[in-house]
């Protein structure tokens, strides 16, 4: 039930193109979403975050479009960029001190070619 | 210049050999995390810690052990116990009463 699945394991897209990837959760107890960006070697990074209580949140070219119901969620890049290429992490956690106890999906790697 | 600093970058650990992962955070933050990441496999949560001198166990915890003498500091030692121990090691750091993890850049673990 602490589960969360992501996909698709990897993406290729054009620049200019708008990659989607999705995940789902089973834990209704979950009420924070986040998706992570991460570079080669690097630690990830927030990208951005919703709660259930909203179904879209965007911020410059990144969307997550979020669906209670089904208890998915998903992240859009709109105008993909090649120095967007990279692995994407959703996530999901409980709130309160629970915050930081993140169950994370598999990841997704982009890659945009120029 | 604030942030969590993790050394060494690389380690390699010998057979029955017990190694500690370095993790020093100057952004004044309560709560400290260990996750491990794998190829494939997102990241998992092995230890936290909400505030000085306490912890908790994660998702994975055996094979591992922690301490939190120091508000700074939050090192994990990776025990001989801990079998399959080859992975990318992570430390994050979130402020009280805030949901945003911040990551330090990981040390990569690996058996000689």
């Amino acid at each position: 039930q602490q589960q969360v699945k992501q996909s698709p394991q990897s993406l290729i897209v054009q620049k200019g193109g708008i990659p989607i990837i999705n995940c789902a959760y089973e834990n209704t107890a979950f009420d924070y979403f986040p998706w992570y960006q991460q570079f080669p070697g690097k630690g990830p990074a927030l990208l951005i975050a919703i709660r259930p209580d909203v179904s879209e949140k965007k911020e410059g070219r990144f969307t997550i479009s979020f669906n209670k119901s089904a208890k998915q969620f998903s992240l859009h890049i709109m105008d993909s960029q090649p120095g967007d290429s990279a692995t994407y992490f959703c996530a999901a956690s409980v709130g309160g001190t629970s915050y930081g106890k993140l169950t994370f999906g598999q990841g997704t790697i982009l890659t945009v070619h120029p | 210049d604030g942030g969590i600093t993790q050394s060494p970058k690389y380690l390699f650990r010998k057979e029955g050999q017990n190694v500690t992962l370095s993790c020093e955070q100057n952004l004044n933050h309560d709560a400290m995390y260990w996750y491990r990441q794998d190829p494939g496999q997102g990241l998992r949560l092995i230890y936290y810690s909400q505030i000085v001198n306490d912890f908790q166990k994660g998702d994975i915890a055996e094979g591992y052990s922690v301490s939190r003498e120091k508000k700074e500091s939050f090192p994990l030692t990776v025990t001989s116990a801990q079998k399959n121990p080859t992975a990318f090691y992570l430390c994050a750091s979130r402020p009280q009463g805030q949901e945003k993890l911040f990551f330090g850049s990981g040390t990569q673990l690996s058996v000689l």
